[in-house]
């Protein structure tokens, strides 16, 4: 199996729902993240789990939760999100942090 | 501070001719991995390269050709006869030895028309 998963692929919410993303690979890589990419421009690193530890968070406001329950998952908790929090949300994994990433499909957010 | 500049935009050619989308890095490490990637309309961002700072060898893949040149830090993209199906946006990224955090340039839509 050599794919990262994301589900949702769309996803409509309002600004009191708390919804979660989801992200799994199986090509045994011990890195994962999550990016935000907005319409005409390149992701933006919002966080990197690396052998499921937390390692990076870009200042990512506290409404976005990350969680790796094992190596495999990733997972994206929302909540009270605004409109401006409407864009692609990627997953990506590699096989350590310095590796090249790959990315899944996306889940395309849009907060009402 | 790192930065990757990708001045090209919009590239605009006809079906097979060759197209290079440029790329320029900016880093204070003397190690450091340079990326390409491919984003289709679809959404999904596709590797297609990676190489260290440590190997200037430049690279063929079929249709595909990168020239890394540390003396102008550059590492540019060649398409040879480029085909409808290369339309995408392309990013090329940078990252420091360790970490994952990857700088993207904020990329250049290529558009093949028959």
């Amino acid at each position: 199996d050599t794919e990262v998963t994301q589900t949702p692929k769309h996803l409509v919410m309002g600004m009191t729902n708390k919804k979660s993303l989801k992200c799994e690979q199986h090509m045994g890589h011990r890195a994962m993240y999550w990016y935000k990419q907005k319409a005409k421009k390149p992701p933006e690193l919002m966080f990197v789990y690396s052998y499921e530890k937390l390692s990076i968070n870009e200042s990512v406001p506290s409404r976005f939760s990350p969680e790796c329950p094992n190596s495999s998952l990733l997972n994206l908790h929302l909540h009270a999100l605004q409109p401006e929090d409407s864009a692609l949300y990627l997953c990506a994994s590699s096989q350590r942090d310095y590796n090249e990433q790959f990315f899944g499909p996306g889940t395309r957010l849009t907060v009402l | 501070a790192q930065k990757v500049t990708q001045a090209q935009t919009e590239i605009s050619v006809v079906e097979k001719e060759d197209v290079t989308l440029d790329c320029v890095y900016e880093t204070r490490d003397t190690t450091y991995y340079l990326f390409w990637y491919k984003q289709p309309p679809s959404g999904e961002l596709v590797f297609l390269i990676r190489r260290n700072s440590f190997d200037e060898q430049n690279e063929i893949s079929g249709r595909y050709s990168w020239n890394f040149q540390k003396s102008t830090s550059s590492f540019n993209f060649t398409i040879t006869a480029s085909q409808v199906v290369d339309s995408a946006v392309y990013f090329c990224a940078l990252s420091e030895a360790r970490g994952g955090k990857l700088i993207f340039g904020q990329g250049t839509e290529l558009s093949v028309k028959p």
